[in-house]
């Protein structure tokens, strides 16, 4: 399995507290990204890092930021959150590349968020 | 844009059938990847298989086969023999053929297999 490790796995918080996720991994992979899964809509990204202190937004960027120091962990934030952003958050890392694990993205554990 | 459908929300079978995940999708690369990942109820996401869209070889492994049809642009999974650890939702996933690939998911197939 991958090493990657997400903390916290659950948390419950309220509306307009900041909240913030870590994914750690142990691979060295280059490229780290955020996703939210929701009912009915598959998992959807959020932001994605490329490298360190480089990232970009995904396609539901929007009351999230991002941070990565370090090739190993890539933090998400919730500057205020609100009851839209409860959902369960996966991080997931790959490396770029024709080879057998080229381009294939491996999952964390996911964290359990709800904003009351 | 990309996308991918899953229109079988959820299925159930009886354990030993056969059953096949459809998986159709939207883009307009040339190129791209398809996927397949596994979601049982522990909620992990476990990788499957990866495809290359120039590799239209289908693909077996064990119980398990994949259908690559760029003409219908559609990448169906079948299980041979399903057994209740089979039980899972399966999500189809797509990306660029390119470093950084951001991945779109299908909305999942929910798959019951009773004993």
């Amino acid at each position: 399995d991958a090493g990657i490790t997400q903390s916290p796995r659950h948390k419950v918080t309220e509306t307009g507290t900041p909240v913030t996720l870590r994914c750690h991994q142990t691979e060295n992979h280059r490229y780290m990204y955020w996703y939210r899964q929701d009912p009915g809509h598959g998992l959807r990204l959020i932001h994605y890092s490329y490298g360190v202190k480089d990232t970009d937004k995904g396609e539901v960027s929007d009351g999230y930021s991002v941070s990565r120091s370090k090739t190993e962990d890539f933090l998400l934030t919730l500057e205020s959150a609100t009851s839209s952003q409860t959902s369960v958050y996966f991080c997931a890392i790959s490396n770029p590349g024709q080879g057998v694990v080229g381009n294939i993205q491996y999952f964390g554990a996911g964290t359990r968020l709800s904003v009351l | 844009a990309q996308k991918v459908t899953q229109a079988q929300t959820e299925i159930s079978v009886v354990e030993k059938e056969d059953v096949t995940l459809d998986c159709v999708y939207e883009t307009r690369d040339t190129t791209y990847y398809l996927f397949w990942y596994k979601q049982p109820p522990s909620g992990e996401l476990v990788f499957l298989i990866r495809r290359n869209s120039f590799d239209e070889q289908n693909e077996i492994s064990g119980r398990y086969s994949w259908n690559f049809q760029k003409s219908t642009s559609s990448f169906n999974f079948t299980i041979t023999a399903s057994q209740v650890v089979d039980s899972a939702v399966y999500f189809c996933a797509l990306s660029p053929n390119n470093a950084g690939n951001m991945l779109t998911f299908g909305g999942g197939t929910r798959l019951m297999v009773k004993p």
